[in-house]
């Protein structure tokens, strides 16, 4: 089975833009979620996503958001971009059924300029 | 607020022996706690996992260790090799159908020297 995949793999955007990432999950997995890694935070959860619906939320303003598609690919946006967004944004997926575990993508480095 | 608190922050370990990385958690819902390995540039890549009801899980050279009422775990990794040196975090969450929040520790630097 093909593993995580996220696109763009690097982005570089200016203060007060907005973004827009993508994740295409494991075939067959239905649940979605995302995480910023930064070296001083570490691995924060975002959200997650199961069958187009967000079913949980981590502690970020309303600038995060996201949407999972039918096919379970998920975007997710950030808008009025800050310098402290530059991150490593992760996505993983998972049955979402309470099955082995959440598998990572490489992540979509972002840095705010 | 910090749930699961990973220890030491970093670590260097001669090749062929064994590193030992800990976590201990604080909210007691949690049961299941995997571990991840991250390379530079990667995504972290899940190792092993264990859920509260066993004590000792083995996979290969690497064990995790549990104990509920410490409310800690550890990572053991044997016959530690150069390859092994990444980044390791641990992870706890509630796995109740509906719920994949993870949440992590704040990440140990392994180092395998010749």
């Amino acid at each position: 089975k093909a593993g995580v995949t996220q696109t763009p793999r690097y982005l570089i955007k200016t203060r007060g833009q907005q973004v827009t990432l993508s994740c295409s999950p494991i075939s067959g997995h239905r649940s979605v979620s995302w995480y910023q890694q930064t070296p001083g935070q570490g691995l924060q959860f975002l959200f997650e996503y199961f069958s187009e619906t967000q079913r949980n939320k981590g502690n970020f303003p309303g600038r995060f958001s996201g949407r999972q598609f039918s096919n379970s690919r998920s975007e997710m946006n950030v808008s009025t971009l800050e310098l402290g967004d530059s991150a490593l944004y992760l996505c993983a997926s998972s049955s979402g059924t309470g099955g082995p575990g959440q598998y990572f993508g490489p992540g979509t480095r972002l840095t705010v300029t | 607020q910090q749930q699961v608190k990973q220890s030491p922050q970093s670590l260097i370990v001669q090749k062929g022996g064994i590193s030992i990385i800990n976590c201990a958690y604080e909210n007691t819902a949690f049961d299941y706690f995997p571990w991840y390995q991250q390379f530079p540039g990667k995504g972290p890549a899940l190792l092993i996992a264990i859920r509260p009801d066993v004590s000792e899980k083995k996979e290969g050279r690497f064990t995790i260790s549990f104990n509920k009422s410490a409310k800690q775990f550890s990572l053991h990794i044997m016959d530690s090799q150069p390859g092994d040196s990444a980044t390791y975090f641990c992870a706890a969450s509630i796995s109740n159908f509906g719920n994949e929040k993870l949440t992590f520790g704040t990440g140990t630097r392994l180092t395998i020297i010749p």
